[in-house]
């Protein structure tokens, strides 16, 4: 069964630490994808990546940064954590040249800073 | 620029009711796909359905049906009598398959929350 795994499903942080979510996936998909999901907002991009080491703002990256050292991994950094990023963050992977098929969701890291 | 809009917050309906969702995209690209997922209460998103531009022919599987209108740039969602495990928050979501969309992100709605009471 093709996999879309997140370290955490239950973080608490607290003010001003760095953070680490991380994303793995088995698929050998080449596109990753960071989304933050807020009640009446939806979910939202905060950076993706196409290809090993590449990496792409998305609509909300200020605050975040990402990392892509192996194709199946995939981490958001906090390099700051505050209390703005208390959210559901989402990782997926699809592959390229799918046609729009092929997308996969992890089940979500609900990090909480205090 | 590609935006969804799910003008619908929250839906209540009694069991066994229809109710539609709406759904209303925007995008500069000519081929693009629509989709529609599932998220109860356990948080995961599921996968309900993927459309692409050029197939505007409605969709129906069970009690659930999608209509695609390229005239009004939008993809309603039906739920033929709900059902209590129906109770979720369901997202829309647009990717467009040009040069602008490096990775093939999704951009979603906002969300619309049912809620399908007994």
């Amino acid at each position: 069964d093709v996999k879309v795994t997140q370290s955490s499903r239950y973080l608490v942080k607290r003010t001003g630490e760095k953070v680490f979510l991380e994303c793995v996936q088995d698929m050998d998909h080449e596109n990753m994808f960071w989304y933050r999901q807020d009640p009446g907002l939806g979910l939202r991009l905060i950076y993706f990546s196409y290809d090993v080491k590449m990496k792409e703002k998305g609509d909300i990256p200020e605050g975040y940064s990402v990392s892509r050292e192996k194709k199946e991994r995939f981490s958001l950094i906090l390099e700051s954590a505050s209390t703005n990023q208390t959210s559901m963050y989402l990782c997926a992977s699809r592959p390229t040249g799918t046609g729009g098929y092929g997308y996969t969701f992890g089940s979500g890291t609900r990090l909480t800073v205090v | 620029a590609q935006k969804v809009t799910q003008a619908q917050t929250e839906i209540s309906v009694v069991e066994k009711e229809d109710v539609t969702l709406d759904c209303v995209y925007e995008t500069r690209d000519t081929t693009y796909y629509l989709f529609w997922y599932k998220q109860p209460p356990s948080g995961e998103l599921v996968f309900l359905i993927r459309r692409n531009s050029f197939d505007e022919q409605n969709e129906i599987s069970g009690r659930y049906s999608w209509n695609f209108q390229k005239s009004t740039s939008s993809f309603n969602f039906t739920i033929t009598a709900s059902q209590v495990v129906d109770s979720a928050v369901y997202f829309c979501a647009l990717s467009e398959a040009g040069i602008y969309n490096q990775g093939g992100k999704l951009i979603f709605g906002q969300g619309t929350e049912l809620s399908v009471k007994p």
